[in-house]
């Protein structure tokens, strides 16, 4: 089945530096590719998404692009902020798999000022 | 504005109890589901439904159930509530389709003693 892993936590940067949390999906068709973020003591809300190869979504200073080709959907930030703190998590949805969001396991990250 | 609330937030039972779970939206979305939280896990499938009267199993839907009677609520109910089930419980709606955001509760945390 459709399945979405994700770098292992914590992740713990200092203030201003570069995040890369790396993401790999296994689909059997195109999905469309999400990342959510949870903050301490809340659900999980829409970061960024991208729909078809190639694509890029953005929001916040976060970007990922979609890689067919490594099938692999990385967030980066060029310079992440104490508040930025929370768990990051990799999805996919995709209509062969009936539209439900397969999560990866979440990526905890901590920054430090 | 449109949202989803889930109820109670917090919840504490014993073993064998039954146990629901309310999740109440109002963006009169078709697709719903309830997802569970479990560290290293991320968020898991337990049930879904893309209508009224529609319901699904996920993936770790053993010891769960839920009705569909009309479009804005999709309860959880735990028959016979076990220690494997203590864990935060997420409720979300989307559109149709497999390129929109699901929408999330706030959790309801479930500890069963």
């Amino acid at each position: 089945g459709d399945s979405v892993t994700q770098m292992e936590g914590p992740v713990t940067l200092s203030e201003e530096a570069f995040l890369t949390i790396n993401c790999t999906y296994t689909a059997t068709g195109y999905p469309s590719l999400f990342w959510y973020v949870q903050y301490p003591g809340e659900g999980l809300q829409l970061l960024l998404k991208a729909t078809k190869a190639d694509d890029k979504g953005s929001n916040k200073g976060f970007e990922a692009t979609y890689r067919k080709e490594t099938t692999s959907f990385h967030l980066e930030k060029g310079s992440v902020q104490v508040s930025d703190s929370a768990v990051y998590f990799c999805a996919l949805r995709q209509a062969e798999y009936g539209n439900k969001l397969v999560f990866g396991a979440g990526t905890i990250l901590r920054v430090k000022s | 504005d449109a949202e989803i609330t889930q109820s109670p937030r917090h919840k504490i039972t014993e073993t064998g109890r039954q146990v629901t779970l309310a999740c109440h939206q109002t963006w009169n979305h078709n697709n719903m589901f309830w997802y569970r939280q479990d560290l290293g896990h991320g968020l898991r499938l337990i049930h879904y439904s893309y209508g009224v009267q529609d319901t699904n199993k996920g993936e770790v839907s053993d010891g769960y159930s839920v009705s569909r009677s009309n479009t804005e609520d999709l309860p959880l109910t735990l028959e016979s509530a076990a220690s494997s089930q203590t864990s935060v419980y997420f409720c979300a709606s989307s559109e149709e389709g497999y390129t929109g955001e699901l929408f999330f509760g706030e959790g309801s945390r479930l500890t069963v003693l």
